[in-house]
């Protein structure tokens, strides 16, 4: 499985936007990048993702890369509801499986 | 809301009893996974089904077997429970084959073996 790296943790102040980055210079052309969040005490929850282009939805946006080798997760004005560990992961065209990598905790300063 | 349910929130059993952990999913989804997570390593996949009466190796199966008789259900067995395997264990469920579909988490299930 193509691996992603990304920053143990990140600390953003409450109503700015943050930018979580991730590295994944080994993506082979079928891989997806998803992004999921585990929030304390729950089970991950899926965010979004892409394949090439940038993408938005109610939850945040990612921005892919030209070569697709790094992205970003972007949340456009945090809260303290989006303290968690975000998780980058590329997922291949033909298998379903997903690997989960030691993610990003978010701190939100009030 | 569609839903992923894990028939436990905490669980605790003896060294050596069968354990079995439940998952139910309302979605219709094809696909169900098993996960365990542990500090310091993550979530790692134990199992995995694509269809009824299928099943998939993941990482790390030893000490676990599966059992998905009705598309909706997938239960994980650990045949002889050990400390080991004291850990929070999580279900997911996804709608078929294609990266365009994101997971769907239950709560999880924290197990602790004693």
């Amino acid at each position: 499985d193509a691996k992603t790296t990304q920053p143990n943790s990140m600390e953003s102040n409450e109503e700015e936007p943050v930018h979580l980055p991730c590295n994944h210079s080994t993506i082979s052309g079928t891989d997806y990048i998803h992004w999921y969040r585990q929030l304390p005490s729950q089970g991950p929850e899926y965010v979004i993702h892409g394949l090439t282009s940038n993408v938005n939805n109610r939850m945040a946006s990612l921005a892919i890369a030209e070569d697709r080798k790094s992205s970003t997760l972007i949340l456009h004005r945090a809260t303290l509801r989006d303290a968690a560990v975000y998780y980058c992961i590329l997922r291949d065209g033909w298998d379903d499986k997903i690997i989960f990598g030691k993610g990003t905790r978010l701190h939100i300063l009030p | 809301d569609v839903k992923v349910t894990q028939s436990s929130r905490y669980l605790v059993k003896r060294t050596g009893e069968k354990v079995f952990l439940e998952c139910v999913q309302d979605m219709d989804h094809e696909n169900m996974f098993w996960y365990r997570q542990d500090p310091g390593l993550g979530l790692r996949l134990i199992y995995f089904s694509y269809d009824v009466k299928m099943k998939e190796k993941g990482d790390i199966p030893e000490g676990y077997s599966v059992s998905r008789e009705k598309k909706e259900r997938f239960s994980l067995i650990l045949e002889s429970a050990s400390t080991n395997q004291t850990s929070m264990y999580l279900c997911a469920s996804s709608p078929g084959q294609g990266t365009s579909y994101g997971y769907t988490f239950g709560s999880g299930t924290r197990l602790t073996v004693v």
